[in-house]
């Protein structure tokens, strides 16, 4: 089975500041693994994806990930916080290459907060 | 436009009278799910379909129903809803190719 963890549920940061939020992953097969963000009132949309290419993913709106296999890792950084950053984000795991195709398990969210 | 869509996007009802919540992909995609949304909880998923007749229960089954009889469209039918049902609800869809799911707005559902 698969599981995701994201360490914070809760993550503040100064306009400017880096931003880095946390996911561990559990599979047993090799994973794809995905950022989703959602802004108030609104559906998920996809910063970026890791599909067993380059370890390091860059994504939409200056985002980027590592993934890390030793430490079953995908940590979401960005260099500089804008205030336009402030939404909930969520990691997400898919054995898209297994039997149960295309599912998502995602992991419990977190909500940045970027302040002036 | 790709999209994914959902009708209705707020719908409150009263505990036992059926409902159904629309989705409509126009992506040509296989794969097609329900999710609900709680605080804390992330995303679970409800309900799937590989394709067309193809559907099967995801982790959180239990009181939904779904159906799969085009393509296109992938209806969340709750025949006797209770409050434990409120919640956010998003359809999304995928194919093989494109491996990231695409994500409709949400129906926020209130059961009372």
């Amino acid at each position: 089975a698969q599981s995701v963890t994201q360490l914070g549920s809760h993550v503040s940061v100064s306009e400017g500041a880096l931003v880095l939020l946390r996911c561990n992953y559990s599979s047993s097969v090799p994973p794809y693994l995905f950022w989703y963000v959602q802004y108030p009132n609104q559906g998920l949309q996809l910063l970026l994806k890791y599909t067993s290419a380059a370890t390091l993913v860059k994504g939409i709106n200056g985002f980027e990930a590592e993934f890390k296999k030793s430490e079953t890792s995908f940590h979401l950084t960005k260099p500089s916080a804008h205030m336009s950053d402030a939404a909930e984000y969520f990691c997400a795991v898919s054995d898209a290459g297994g039997t149960s195709y295309g599912k998502l398990t995602f992991g419990q969210g977190t909500i940045l907060t970027v302040h002036p | 436009e790709a999209q994914v869509t959902q009708n209705p996007r707020y719908l409150i009802t009263v505990t036992g009278k059926k409902l159904t919540v629309t989705c409509s992909q126009n992506m040509n995609h296989e794969y097609m799910s329900w999710y609900r949304q709680d605080p804390g909880l992330g995303l679970r998923q409800i309900y799937y379909s590989m394709n067309v007749e193809v559907t099967d229960k995801g982790d959180v089954p239990e009181g939904y129903k779904v159906s799969r009889k085009e393509k296109r469209n992938f209806p969340l039918i709750l025949e006797s809803p209770s409050p434990n049902q409120t919640s956010l609800y998003f359809c999304a869809s995928s194919s093989r190719l494109a491996l990231e799911q695409y994500f409709g707005p949400g129906t926020r559902l209130t059961v009372t």
